[in-house]
């Protein structure tokens, strides 16, 4: 079975700051990795995925995620934010061995400020 | 193209009716997942189909739960003697055969039981 833990459950920043969104998994098997955003009152989002090669991954709207086998995370960064990105982020897993569900973490809620 | 619709998109209903849950997947798809959302959780799966085949209901609460695919396309979740518990978010996901791993989420059902 697989885990992921979201660290923080809300993250402050201001406007054109940095951020960091940490996310652990907990896996026997090997797997793919996710970031998905909710933006208010909308569907989730596929942010980014890392499926294999390269383990620094770029997704839309210029945040990124670096894969570490080593300490098992995936945490997603921003090097500076806007307003626009005021949402709800999601790290989830997937087994690379078949068609099943993701697991997701709790979420973190990035809000930034002007 | 069209992205996977649910409907209703907010349902409020007395403890102890049925309700039923839809969801139109984007054309083609052959996965379809349900998963349910709690408030200040992360989606939790609870079934899944591939075409009309319900492959795994392992995430369904109880037996008042139930799911369909009829024709491979949409999807309806029933919820049968509905309790207050069963208030959520419920969001629909398909993906195409080709890239079983990239889920393509709805916006959600938020149900509210009274």
């Amino acid at each position: 079975a697989q885990s992921v833990t979201q660290l923080d459950s809300q993250v402050p920043v201001f406007e054109e700051a940095p951020v960091e969104l940490r996310c652990n998994y907990s896996s026997s098997v090997s797997v793919y990795l996710f970031w998905y955003v909710q933006y208010p009152n909308q569907g989730l989002q596929l942010l980014l995925k890392y499926l294999s090669g390269s383990t620094l991954v770029k997704g839309i709207n210029g945040f990124e995620a670096e894969f570490n086998t080593s300490q098992t995370s995936f945490h997603l960064r921003k090097p500076s934010v806007h307003i626009s990105d005021t949402a709800e982020y999601f790290c989830a897993v997937i087994p690379i061995s078949g068609n099943t569900p993701l697991v997701f973490g709790k979420g973190t809620r990035l809000s930034v400020i002007a | 193209g069209a992205g996977v619709s649910q409907s209703p998109r907010y349902k409020v209903t007395k403890r102890g009716q049925d309700v039923a849950l839809r969801c139109d997947p984007i054309s083609g798809h052959v996965s379809l997942y349900w998963y349910r959302q709690a408030l200040g959780q992360g989606p939790e799966f609870l079934t899944y189909f591939n075409y009309e085949a319900q492959q795994d209901k392992s995430g369904l609460p109880n037996d008042r739960f139930s799911a369909e695919r009829p024709e491979g396309s949409i999807s309806t979740l029933t919820i049968q003697r509905t309790e207050q518990r069963d208030s959520a978010m419920y969001r629909c996901a398909s993906s195409p055969v080709s890239s079983y791993n990239e889920q393509f989420f709805g916006p959600g059902t938020r149900l509210t039981v009274l």
